[in-house]
Parts: structure tokens; C-alpha cells; sequence
């Protein structure tokens, strides 16, 4: 399977900040990664697929880069609403597979 | 507006069964495909198994292989997790969660979720 590992797990940071999370896959995936945010007690929601493709109604604060095992998932200034779990996912070969989130705290 | 509903979740105890339901609308359901994915207490996600939007496609994750069934019934519009020979590690709440891609038998990112039901496997 592959694995994708999220680096940092965890972050502080404030309202402004410029803030990245990478993600790394152990074997190359093309372009086929998503993103998405999850407050606490709610579903995911997807923020941005095949790497780089932002979805309808997100934020273009948020960006996403990368292609083959390094991505990575910007927010240009950090908003309240943002303080959130990020995940990255891969489509690329099953069994899908999730990275083990990004907590983005204050 | 795109709407997924899950249900059928509870406390079991080891060894028993459980069927999972996801009622769905706001979209052609018999176009898509479906997943199940499971977030146990305070951990990640996990993908637990695919539909295609025909029926004819599914994979399942190495965890539940041999003890999950992954089913949808299109006339209903609605999708099913059977779930046997449970083990606490199962214990998570289950979301089904719709791909993003149109008439496809390939998997991609989801972008509808349910809310999600609680599984809970103890004695």
C-alpha cells in the first residue's frame, strides 16, 4: 500500500501566518492527491484535488503543489475558520490511503 | 443539493454483525461511485471499501477484506456496508462519502460526505 506521511503533525500558528504542509508518498502517485479539512465533529471536506485543483466555493488562500511523492497544501494567510485537521489522499493505486493529518492549532 | 445519509450504527459485541445503510439524494446516484471510510475515536481516516457506480467494481482495504461486503442497491439509491466477524478496532464512525468522478469504474477524491455513524464493538 502506499503510505503518505504528513509533516508536522501538529502546528501553531496565528491569524495571517503563511502556513504549508507537506506530504510525502512512498512511491510515486503522478498528480493523483486531494486534500481536506475536518473540524471537530464534522465529515472532511475536500479543499483540493488532482494535487493542484482547487474545488468550487474553497478559498483562494489555499493552494496545492507538487506531483509524483512530494505535495504540499499552502494557506497564503491563515483565517480563524482554518484551525482544522488537514488530510492528504491518494487515488492513485488501492487500497486508497490517507496521510496521518496536520493539526493546525492557535 | 448533494445529500448522504448513514445509518445502522450501535454498540455489538465481537464476533456479531452489523449492515450499515447510506440513503442518498440530491444527485443521479446509479452515475457515481461510493465509499465507506472510518474515523476511529480521535484518530485518523481510514478508507474502508468502494462501489462502482454500476455495482460491478469494488476493493475493499486489507482490514476488512473477507469480513466487510460492500453493496448499493440503485433502484433505492442507497448504499450498504455488511460488516461481520466485528473486532473492537473496528470501533469508528463511518462515513460513506460519494467520488468525485462522473460514470467511472477508477476511484478519486470524495467530495460529498455524510455525517457519519457511530460503531462501537464491545463486549
Amino acid at each position: 500500500a502506499v503510505q503518505l506521511t504528513q509533516s508536522p503533525s501538529s502546528l501553531s500558528a496565528s491569524v495571517g501566518d503563511r502556513v504549508t504542509i507537506a506530504c510525502r508518498a512512498s512511491q510515486g502517485i503522478s498528480s493523483a492527491l486531494a486534500w481536506y479539512q475536518q473540524n471537530p465533529g464534522k465529515p472532511p471536506k475536500l479543499l483540493i484535488s488532482d494535487a493542484s485543483s482547487l474545488e468550487s466555493g474553497v478559498p483562494s488562500r489555499f493552494s496545492g503543489s507538487g506531483s509524483g511523492t512530494d505535495f504540499t497544501l499552502t494557506i497564503s494567510s491563515l483565517q480563524p475558520e482554518d484551525f482544522a485537521t488537514y488530510y492528504c489522499q491518494q487515488f492513485d493505486t488501492y487500497p486508497l490511503t490517507f496521510g496521518g493529518g496536520t493539526k493546525v492549532e492557535i | 443539493q448533494v445529500q448522504l445519509v448513514e445509518s445502522g450504527g450501535g454498540v455489538v459485541q465481537p464476533g456479531r454483525s452489523l449492515r450499515l445503510s447510506c440513503a442518498a439524494s440530491g444527485f443521479t446516484f446509479t452515475s457515481y461511485g461510493v465509499h465507506w471510510i472510518r474515523q476511529a475515536p480521535g484518530k485518523g481516516l481510514e478508507w474502508v471499501a468502494v462501489i462502482s457506480f454500476d455495482g460491478f467494481n469494488k476493493h475493499y482495504a486489507d482490514s476488512v477484506q473477507g469480513r466487510f461486503t460492500i453493496s448499493r442497491d440503485n433502484s433505492k439509491s442507497t448504499l450498504y456496508l455488511q460488516m461481520n466477524s466485528l473486532r473492537a478496532e473496528d470501533t469508528a464512525i463511518y462515513y460513506c462519502a460519494r467520488d468525485q468522478e462522473f460514470i467511472s469504474t477508477t476511484s478519486t477524491s470524495f467530495d460529498s460526505w455524510g455525517q457519519g455513524t457511530l460503531v462501537t464493538v464491545s463486549s
